[in-house]
């Protein structure tokens, strides 16, 4: 699976947009970018995922780049429970596996 | 809907004993299930990919005869650690996928090992 790269950390204030950056420059034309999340001693959590147009569902929405070399992860309202770990993975198709690779994440604060 | 069980949330046992914890896929059939492994402070590391009725697909440097895998039903797989020594103490997760068309994996809430 292709690479990606996130910041270690990054920090909020509640109620206030949070806009998480990925890189994937080497992303494939047949890679999805997927989002997960891992809040403190839980499993991880699906967020969202795309290929090419923007997303949206009830937790985030997922803006990718136009060379879909960096996408961005957006929470619209942060909440003190949207403190968690968010891992921007990039997962190919073919294959009978379908594994995810997970790398550091982006360790997100929110600040009451 | 989609939601992923483990059983049990933490274990301490001693060492040179097993371990078994479930997996639990609640209200969807899961073909394929995944078990993880997280250490403190550092990112999940997939241990094994298993297949309802097949043997299961271990990573490089993973001991399959350490970390036995079964899956035999469509919403029960099993991860069995024998002979746990205190550097297996871990934080053990398991996924599921749902759906091979959206290859979205659900995630049980984990189950810390502790090996004395």
């Amino acid at each position: 699976d292709a690479k990606t790269t996130q910041p270690n950390s990054m920090e909020s204030n509640e109620e206030e947009p949070v806009h998480l950056p990925c890189n994937h420059s080497t992303i494939s034309g047949t890679d999805y970018i997927h989002w997960y999340r891992q809040l403190p001693s839980q499993g991880p959590e699906y967020v969202i995922h795309g290929l090419t147009s923007n997303v949206n569902n009830r937790m985030a929405s997922l803006a990718i780049a136009e060379d879909r070399k960096s996408s961005t992860l957006i929470l619209h309202r942060a909440t003190l429970r949207d403190a968690a770990v968010y891992y921007c993975i990039l997962r190919g198709i073919g294959g009978s596996n379908y594994k995810l690779t997970f790398g550091k994440g982006t360790l997100l604060t929110v600040n009451p | 809907g989609a939601v992923v069980s483990q059983h049990p949330s933490w274990v301490i046992c001693k060492s040179g004993t097993s371990v078994k914890i479930e997996c639990r896929s609640l209200d969807f059939q899961a073909t394929t299930m995944f078990w993880y492994r997280q250490f403190p402070k550092q990112s999940l590391m997939l241990m094994a990919t298993s297949n309802e009725g097949s043997k299961a697909t271990y990573e490089q440097g993973v001991e399959k005869d350490k970390f036995l895998i079964n899956h035999a039903s469509l919403t029960l797989s099993t991860l069995t650690v024998t002979s746990a020594h205190p550097e297996d103490s871990s934080f053990y997760i398991c996924s599921a996928r749902q759906d091979p068309s959206t290859d979205t994996q659900y995630f049980g809430p984990g189950t810390r090992l502790t090996v004395l």
